[in-house]
């Protein structure tokens, strides 16, 4: 069983807010990532990072910010949320893969309504 | 640009029967892997099963089997003897040798059991 936490699990907040979405894992993989998802629909990669201090951009753009500054925990940031950052914001982390399987362990997910 | 495809939109089966979840994808690595992930109403992830490119044997865990044919890109998942616990969302995706070694997910299938 993965151990990857996110808080909060849902969060209604008005425009123009500024947010955090707290990502943490406890399994000492390096490579985190940031996925979006709207209902019904595909994962999107927003974010990723091999380690601590790297972070890259995934394939969908995104108005959101990350950082790694320690292993365990790669939050989101936005910071000013508009309506169309509502959706689901999934955490994942792996292992480091080389070419190893690297499969992906996922958090519960956080579902933010911009009102 | 890697792409996978899920055809199956939605599935309804009644419990006790076998279902395929077909997946395709689009590749031009000759080394890769592939996994399935299963999405509940709860909204987490939670990882099935991996398959590498280089091992064609098609193996069975339990109620879960899967059939990999490299020649035509297909990555079908079985269950056998669906519960309704196994109503979810079924997501296919391949992780390619890029640079970056990515998950690219497909659209899923919605896979409903009735009791």
């Amino acid at each position: 069983e993965a151990d990857i936490y996110q808080t909060p699990r849902y969060l209604v907040i008005g425009t123009g807010k500024k947010i955090t979405l707290e990502c943490s894992q406890t399994m000492g993989h390096d490579k985190m990532y940031w996925y979006q998802q709207d209902p019904g629909m595909e994962l999107h990669l927003i974010h990723y990072s091999y380690g601590v201090n790297s972070t890259e951009k995934g394939d969908l753009s995104s108005e959101s910010t990350v950082s790694r500054i320690r292993t365990e925990h790669f939050p989101l940031t936005l910071e000013s949320a508009r309506p169309s950052h509502t959706s689901q914001y999934l955490c994942a982390s792996s292992e480091w893969d080389g070419f190893s399987s690297g499969e992906q362990y996922f958090g519960p997910g956080t579902r933010l309504t911009v009102t | 640009a890697q792409k996978v495809t899920q055809a199956q939109t939605e599935i309804s089966v009644v419990e006790k029967e076998d279902v395929t979840l077909d997946c395709v994808y689009e590749t031009r690595d000759t080394t890769y892997y592939l996994f399935w992930y299963k999405q509940p109403p709860s909204g987490e992830l939670v990882f099935l099963i991996r398959r590498n490119s280089f091992d064609e044997q098609n193996e069975i865990s339990g109620r879960y089997s899967w059939n990999f044919q490299k020649s035509t890109s297909s990555f079908n998942f079985t269950i056998t003897a669906s519960q309704v616990v196994d109503s979810a969302v079924y997501f296919c995706a391949p992780r390619m040798s890029g640079s970056a070694r990515q998950l690219t997910f497909g659209s899923g299938t919605q896979l409903t059991v009735l009791p």
